[in-house]
Parts: C-alpha cells; sequence; structure tokens
C-alpha cells in the first residue's frame, strides 16, 4: 500500500518568512496530491490539491510542486501570517481509483508575530 | 462550516459501554468515510461508502460497526472498546470516489475510560 512521510513535524518561522513542508509518497501509481490544514478543534480542510499531469499550481501566497520521478510534492506559504498557524498534512491517492486518502503525518506552523 | 456535522463533539465510554457516532453531510455527495486521528499517528481511514454501499474496510476491528442508511448520514457503533481506540473520529464526504475534494467534519474526540 501507499506510505506518505511529511517532514519536518514541527516548524517555526517569523511573520512574512516563507514555511516550506515536504512529503514523499511510496506508490508510483498515486496521482492526486491534496494538503489540508487543520486548526484547533476543527476538522481537516483542503487548501490546495494538485494532480500528477502538472508540476506546479499556486493560489495567491500558496504554492504546491510536484515531482513525480523522485516522488515527492512540497508546499510552500509565502508571506506567512500568525493565521497560518496549524497543522498541515499531505495525501496522496489514486484519483479515479477509490477516492482513499493516504496521510503524512502532519506538519505544526508555527508563525511568530 | 463544512457541510459536514458529527455529533456528538465529545464522548467519553467506558470499555463495556455501547455508543454510537453520527455524521450527516448536507452537500449532496455521494460518497461518505470514517478517518480516525490518533495523537502520534497519521490520519487512518476506516471505512468507505459510496451510495450507502461499503466499498472498504480499512482492517478495522470488529467492535467498530458502521452504518449508512442513506447517502446523507453515516454513523460508527462502537462496541467493547479498548483504551487505545481513544481518539479523534472525523466523518468526511466527496462527491464521488473519483478524486473529488474531501470535506471533513470537526470530529467526535472519544475517550474510552
Amino acid at each position: 500500500g501507499e506510505n506518505v512521510e511529511q517532514h519536518p513535524s514541527t516548524l517555526s518561522v517569523q511573520e512574512g518568512d516563507s514555511a516550506v513542508i515536504k512529503c514523499t509518497y511510496s506508490d508510483s501509481a498515486s496521482n492526486y496530491f491534496p494538503w489540508y490544514k487543520q486548526e484547533l478543534g476543527k476538522g481537516p480542510q483542503l487548501i490546495i490539491d494538485i494532480r500528477s499531469n502538472v508540476g506546479e499550481k499556486k493560489d495567491q501566497r500558496i504554492a504546491v510542486t510536484l515531482n513525480k520521478t523522485a516522488k515527492h510534492f512540497s508546499l510552500h506559504i509565502t508571506e506567512t501570517q500568525p493565521e497560518d498557524s496549524a497543522v498541515y498534512f499531505c495525501a496522496a491517492s489514486i484519483w479515479n481509483a477509490g477516492n482513499m486518502l493516504t496521510f503524512g503525518g502532519g506538519t505544526r506552523l508555527m508563525v511568530k508575530p | 462550516e463544512t457541510g459536514v456535522t458529527q455529533t456528538p463533539r465529545h464522548l467519553v465510554m467506558g470499555m463495556t459501554n455501547k455508543k454510537s457516532l453520527k455524521c450527516e453531510q448536507h452537500l449532496g455527495h455521494n460518497a461518505m468515510y470514517w478517518y480516525k486521528q490518533s495523537a502520534k499517528k497519521p490520519l487512518e481511514l476506516m471505512f468507505v461508502y459510496n451510495f450507502k454501499e461499503q466499498t472498504e474496510n480499512n482492517s478495522v476491528p470488529s467492535r467498530f460497526s458502521p452504518e449508512c442508511p442513506n447517502s446523507s448520514h453515516l454513523f460508527l457503533h462502537l462496541h467493547t472498546l479498548q483504551p487505545e481506540d481513544s481518539a479523534l473520529y472525523l466523518c468526511a464526504s466527496s462527491q464521488d470516489l473519483e478524486g473529488t475534494e474531501a470535506f471533513f467534519g470537526q470530529g467526535t474526540r472519544l475517550t474510552v475510560v
């Protein structure tokens, strides 16, 4: 089965700096890679996703890059703000085969004002 | 609000109790999921339902029994649980099983004493 590794487990940055979270996956058949943000007391919420037919996707301050050859993908947050503080999860799945997400272990991001 | 509502938000139960977790989605989705989120482990998929039919049981012990009476409601019946079953149980839904966004509820924090 799929295995997703996520690093770092905690990340502390100064407000305004960039944050990068990296994930690797094991199943070369995986082709859908979403990122979720989980705030305290809430369920995970999708912030961005990427499919294997593109190498990069951007949405305002958030971007995701995908390297299918190396089987890794990364989340980039620029100009971080205190409200970006949360736990971020990467995930992988085969998009047309059951939508069953395998999650990474999570990264606790702390943005210091 | 994501459109996925879970009740109760918190539950404390003894090992001999029987209780049920409820999930309801108002998004018109056809697929629903149960995930387990433990403190030291990644989010784990437990069950998948599509059009009320169970399509995946991820080797979950029989003390967890899901029920999906219709596409909008999902239950998780709990019986004779162990303290290690204490976790946040998250329900999610998606339009279908083909790589569409999964929307999560806020979860039920379960403590088994």
